[in-house]
């Protein structure tokens, strides 16, 4: 079957560092996607991965590695607005976007 | 900014009861996606359209769902009857096209609770 794991729900600090893991097991593999999703909203495009590295946009980054079938988000110099929910996605060899269920960032002052 | 547009923002009804949502996609966006949300989960897939054409509407139940987008433009998508269990967030998206690397574009989402 075809899976991916995110932690549920983590907390950080305002002003502070944090990283996001994702770990997938699909058929194929054709990029990675982390989304954004505040409460109540639509998901919104955060990055898109499919080479092995780091990709830096801003305070955000993301990283793959398709050997380990692992991907992090990291968000630096955190912001009380950055609490949302996370969602990682993997694009299967059907070209199928297989969703995460999830990580509810909670920002503290 | 071109948005994908969808209505109603929120519905409330009576199980047994028919349902309808509208979603209008950004402009020249080929591929429209349905989704199903459930609080604390991913968007679960509906339904995927290329154009006018149905590409995968494996996970739709279609005993009371169904979906069209006849002019290859706007989509619908009916529920009939609806079910206490179908109460969750209606996602809309659009892309340009079904290629691996394009972003999917969501519009503000319908709530629906069944009653």
């Amino acid at each position: 079957g075809q899976n991916i794991d995110q932690p549920t729900e983590m907390t950080a600090t305002e002003g502070a560092i944090v990283q996001i893991n994702c770990t997938y097991q699909t058929s194929g593999f054709n990029g990675l996607f982390w989304y954004q999703q505040h409460a109540g909203e639509a998901p919104t495009f955060l990055s898109y991965n499919v080479l092995d590295g780091l990709e830096e946009k801003g305070r955000f980054s993301s990283f793959l590695s398709r050997s380990k079938g692992y991907s992090y988000l990291l968000l630096k110099e955190l912001q009380m607005k950055d609490s949302a929910s996370y969602l990682c996605a993997v694009t299967d060899s059907n070209y199928q976007l297989i969703w995460g269920a999830g990580t509810k960032l909670i920002i503290k002052p | 900014e071109a948005e994908v547009a969808q209505s109603p923002r929120y519905k409330i009804t009576e199980k047994s009861q028919a349902v309808a949502f509208w979603c209008d996609p950004i402009s020249g966006h080929a591929t429209l996606y349905w989704y199903r949300q459930i609080l604390g989960q991913g968007p679960e897939l509906l339904v995927q359209f290329q154009d006018e054409s149905v590409v995968d509407d494996s996970q739709l139940p279609k005993d009371r769902f169904s979906a069209e987008r006849l002019k290859g433009v706007d989509s619908t998508l009916k529920i009939q009857p609806a079910e206490l269990g179908d109460s969750a967030m209606y996602l809309c998206a659009s892309s340009p096209s079904a290629d691996a690397y394009n972003e999917q574009f969501f519009g503000p989402g319908t709530r629906l609770t069944v009653l």
